[in-house]
């Protein structure tokens, strides 16, 4: 077990639908980062968030949206949803031992759209 | 970009033998960070050993240790007495060492069956 949680662990929508995904990152880390997985792009980095503030942007999409609140739990909001991006969304954190090296993933949220 | 290329889409091994998995990336930095992740069927990504660039020494953990290749860029890990528990997709990952932003990029990785 990473520490690191993540709701809900599976998710089936519609296209057009708008979903959150809701991350807990490890006690004390200070970053969280969101990645993609899926089978024709691999494993994505989407952004980064430390300490409420956004502090590194991947090939996010316009139509994706996160935010890192005050208890440092992060939400990535996915909206106006197509088939391609079905996918799994890992969230990871580090910083709380003071390395920023390791990330710890989460389990993932399996997202399904039909 | 910083680019990670894994060419080894599938690779097997027998049970108790000793596997390589080859990584090779592309970056102008000199300064950054190398990781190989397991993830099982059960998709959890778990880190198995990590190699800071400006160490010379090849990481090791347990059975698991790495062939850092600088000059070269490559970063291959070898597992020896393999168990079927090292059944997995490989991921070699860079971190990409932009002070405050550390994400990785990953490569597309290794399907590794171990046969009893």
């Amino acid at each position: 077990d990473s520490g690191v949680t993540q709701t809900p662990k599976h998710l089936i929508t519609a296209t057009g639908q708008r979903v959150t995904l809701r991350c807990s990152p490890r006690s004390g880390d200070l970053s969280v980062y969101w990645y993609q997985q899926s089978l024709d792009q691999g494993l994505q980095f989407l952004i980064q968030y430390y300490n409420g503030e956004e502090r590194a942007k991947g090939n996010i999409l316009e139509r994706f949206s996160a935010q890192q609140f005050p208890d440092l739990h992060s939400e990535l909001n996915l909206s106006s949803l197509e088939l391609g991006d079905s996918a799994l969304y890992f969230c990871a954190s580090s910083g709380s031992s003071g390395d920023y090296n390791e990330q710890f993933f989460g389990p993932g949220t399996r997202l399904t759209v039909l | 970009a910083q680019t990670v290329t894994q060419s080894q889409p599938e690779m097997s091994v027998q049970e108790a033998e000793t596997v390589t998995l080859s990584c090779t990336y592309d970056t102008s930095e000199s300064d950054y960070y190398l990781f190989w992740y397991k993830q099982p069927p059960s998709r959890q990504m778990i880190l198995v050993i990590r190699q800071e660039a400006y160490k010379q020494q090849n990481a090791t953990e347990n059975r698991f240790s790495v062939n850092f290749q600088k000059a070269a860029k490559s970063f291959s890990l070898k597992i020896s007495d393999s168990q079927l528990g090292d059944a997995a997709m490989y991921f070699c990952a860079y971190r990409f060492p932009i002070q405050g932003a550390q994400k990785l990029v990953f490569g597309q990785g290794t399907r590794l069956t171990i046969n009893p």
